[in-house]
């Protein structure tokens, strides 16, 4: 599966839209782009994936270039419960033998 | 409510011991997963299985031994536990299609002392 790169690290405003940013130059044509994130002390929460159209669903959004090298998931208006760990991750959707593989994730900071 | 669970939350046990994980989903799903995270807080797959069939099977020690009694659980023994399982261990399952990714459990904490 494709690596991610993402930002260690990023702080935003409460009410202010949040744009997290992920590369993966090495994506294959089925890979997907998934969103997860992990709220201290929690598990791991599905947010979004996405292959090659851009995807919004009640939580946040997903923008994929189109040449799938990078995405952009936005977490339209940023709220302290969005404080976690967010991860990026490229995965194929095959079947039995689909994984998902986390990487460090980028620590997400809403400040009041 | 729908949903992964995991028992116990907490587990406090003394090296040498054995101990067992429980994870159930009513999900409908048909693939389970095992998850390791350790104090560096990366999330490692320790195994899948697909309607009671092992399917993954990370580089992890023989003494961890997932059994599936059926497609709704999958438990995980630990035998001779050592200091370094000391993590949180997530239990997760998906759907064939994963039109909505994997579903976790909250963790169990387990502390070899």
């Amino acid at each position: 599966d494709a690596k991610t790169t993402q930002p260690t690290s990023m702080d935003c405003a409460e009410g202010r839209a949040a744009n997290l940013p992920c590369n993966h130059s090495t994506i294959s044509g089925n890979e997907y782009v998934y969103w997860y994130r992990q709220i201290h002390s929690q598990g791991p929460q599905y947010i979004i994936h996405g292959l090659k159209n851009n995807e919004t669903n009640e939580m946040a959004s997903l923008i994929i270039t189109e040449d799938r090298k990078s995405s952009t998931l936005i977490l339209p208006h940023a709220t302290l419960r969005d404080t976690a760990v967010y991860y990026c991750i490229v995965s194929r959707k095959s079947s039995n033998d689909y994984k998902l593989s986390f990487g460090a994730g980028t620590t997400v900071t809403v400040r009041a | 409510d729908t949903a992964v669970s995991q028992t116990p939350k907490y587990l406090v046990t003394q090296m040498g011991n054995d101990k067992s994980i429980k994870c159930e989903q009513n999900l409908g799903h048909d693939t389970m997963y095992w998850y390791k995270q350790d104090s560096k807080k990366f999330l490692k797959i320790m195994f899948s299985y697909n309607n009671k069939e092992l399917i993954i099977n990370e580089t992890v020690p023989n003494r961890f031994s997932p059994k599936s009694p059926d497609k709704a659980h999958l438990n995980l023994h630990i035998n001779s536990l050592e200091l370094g399982d000391s993590a949180v261990y997530f239990c997760a399952s998906s759907h064939p299609d994963l039109a909505h990714g994997y579903t976790f459990g909250s963790g169990t904490r387990l502390t070899v002392v």
